[in-house]
């Protein structure tokens, strides 16, 4: 079993809709990462938390430390946000070594 | 202020290979970690160096190596390349975090290498 489990793999909406992703981990994090991949590889930093609730524009991300779980969520979706979505996290212990999930892509349909 | 950037974007290499790939990480970020993404899959950490020195390994064998330069940026070499080596080699540079607490990872566009 991965430390890190990402649902759904894939999700497919149409323009307008309201999407969440999940992440769940098995380890004790100090921050839970959650990052943006477009076809070609490059990776986009969208959130790092350890507690609590980030907005950003349309994007929410969400973290349970004791439940061990994270949401993004974006409102509102639009066809540019169509990539995959990546959640990370740092274990305790203070190295920099981030953790994976194996991704969400996302699909948003005009 | 230019991101993170890596070299070559692209490379081609045969079995038994060796190759160098390169990082220069963000201007003031003294830390440096590498990942494999193999297609279909996320990431998997490589290495982390700050201050030149090697901070963290993953479960990679020891064909890989890499190494940081005084002015912060990096390469990873891999000895003896075999198919399995293809994927997208990421490279990432942060502000290394003494008091142990997190800082943003940045990441380059990697170099995608192919192992024919």
């Amino acid at each position: 079993k991965n430390e890190v489990e990402q649902s759904p793999q894939n999700l497919t909406a149409q323009e307008g809709e309201f999407i969440t992703i999940n992440c769940s981990y098995s380890v004790g994090i100090s921050a839970l990462h959650w990052l943006q991949q477009h076809p070609g590889g490059g990776i986009v930093s969208l959130f790092m938390l350890s507690s609590g609730k980030k907005k950003h524009g349309r994007l929410i991300a969400t973290i349970n430390i004791q439940e061990k779980h994270s949401s993004l969520h974006i409102t509102a979706s639009h066809p540019r946000d169509s990539a995959v979505y990546i959640c990370a996290v740092r274990a305790q212990g203070g190295s920099e070594k981030l953790v994976f999930g194996k991704g969400t892509k996302l699909t948003v349909n005009p | 202020d230019a991101g993170v950037t890596q070299s070559p974007t692209h490379l081609i290499k045969t079995r038994g290979q060796h190759v160098t790939l390169r990082c220069s990480p963000i201007s003031g970020h003294k830390s440096v970690s590498w990942y494999q993404q193999v297609l279909g899959q996320g990431p998997q950490f490589i290495f982390q160096y700050y201050e030149k020195e090697e901070r963290g390994r993953g479960n990679f064998p020891d064909r890989f190596s890499a190494r940081q330069f005084p002015n912060y940026s990096s390469e990873l070499n891999v000895n003896a390349l075999l198919l399995g080596d293809s994927a997208l080699y990421l490279c990432a540079s942060s502000l290394f975090a003494r008091t142990g607490g997190a800082e943003t990872q940045y990441f380059g566009p990697g170099t995608r290498l192919l192992v024919l």
